[in-house]
């Protein structure tokens, strides 16, 4: 079955403690992988889209990564801003476009 | 414009009411996507148009659930006889249409529907 998973489930840093976040699928033909961001109240916002296994994006303090099996989002001296829940989705072929999320990381800064 | 815009926040119906949610997609935008997000966020795909033209229904439960895009109008999401389990955020998303590489869908803030 397809399935993307995301761990951990919630995250609490300090501020200026690096860590990743993972991102593991098992689907058929990934054509892409996003990740997203979403804060309280609002819809997902995008950050990244990678297409192939080795493939690295970077904005600010967030770098995401992809092999062949999963996705890390690495997240260099966090700030309290960067609180928020972080997806990942998948897009493949499956006789139809299909694009699936993950449940997301609930990720914590503490000041 | 350049952000999806869906109407209403929030919607409050009784058990059995209808329900009729909204979507704006952003302008050149031919494909626009409903998903629900229900609790540990879960988002469960519904159904996703190109331009007026349903694309993919695989998701949408048939028997209370419709929705349209007509041209010149925004996309809608409609709810016969809700249920509570209906209670949820709804999501509408949209993309360019794009030849080779998939683009990433830009979603709205959601429509939050609580069923009593």
């Amino acid at each position: 079955e397809d399935q993307v998973t995301q761990s951990p489930e919630a995250l609490r840093l300090q501020e200026g403690e690096s860590s990743s976040l993972n991102c593991s699928y098992t689907v058929s033909g990934l054509r892409g992988l996003f990740w997203y961001r979403q804060d309280p109240g609002k819809g997902p916002e995008f950050l990244f889209t990678l297409y192939s296994a080795g493939e690295e994006k970077e904005k600010e303090r967030l770098k995401a990564t992809l092999t062949k099996k999963e996705s890390f989002l690495h997240i260099t001296a966090p700030k309290p801003e960067d609180s928020a829940t972080y997806l990942c989705a998948a897009f493949y072929f499956l006789g139809n476009e299909k694009l699936t999320f993950g449940t997301g990381t609930r990720l914590t800064i503490i000041p | 414009g350049e952000e999806v815009a869906q109407t209403p926040k929030h919607l409050v119906r009784g058990e059995g009411q209808k329900a009729k949610l909204y979507c704006a997609p952003i302008k050149g935008h031919s494909y626009v996507f409903w998903y629900q997000q229900v609790l540990k966020n879960e988002f469960k795909f519904l159904i996703s148009f190109q331009n007026e033209n349903v694309f993919d229904e695989t998701g949408m439960p048939k028997e209370r659930f419709s929705a349209k895009c007509l041209p010149n109008s925004p996309c809608s999401l409609e709810i016969q006889a809700t249920k509570l389990e209906d209670s949820a955020v709804y999501f509408c998303a949209s993309r360019l249409t794009g030849t080779g590489l998939f683009s990433p869908l830009h979603f709205g803030n959601g429509t939050r529907l609580t069923v009593t």
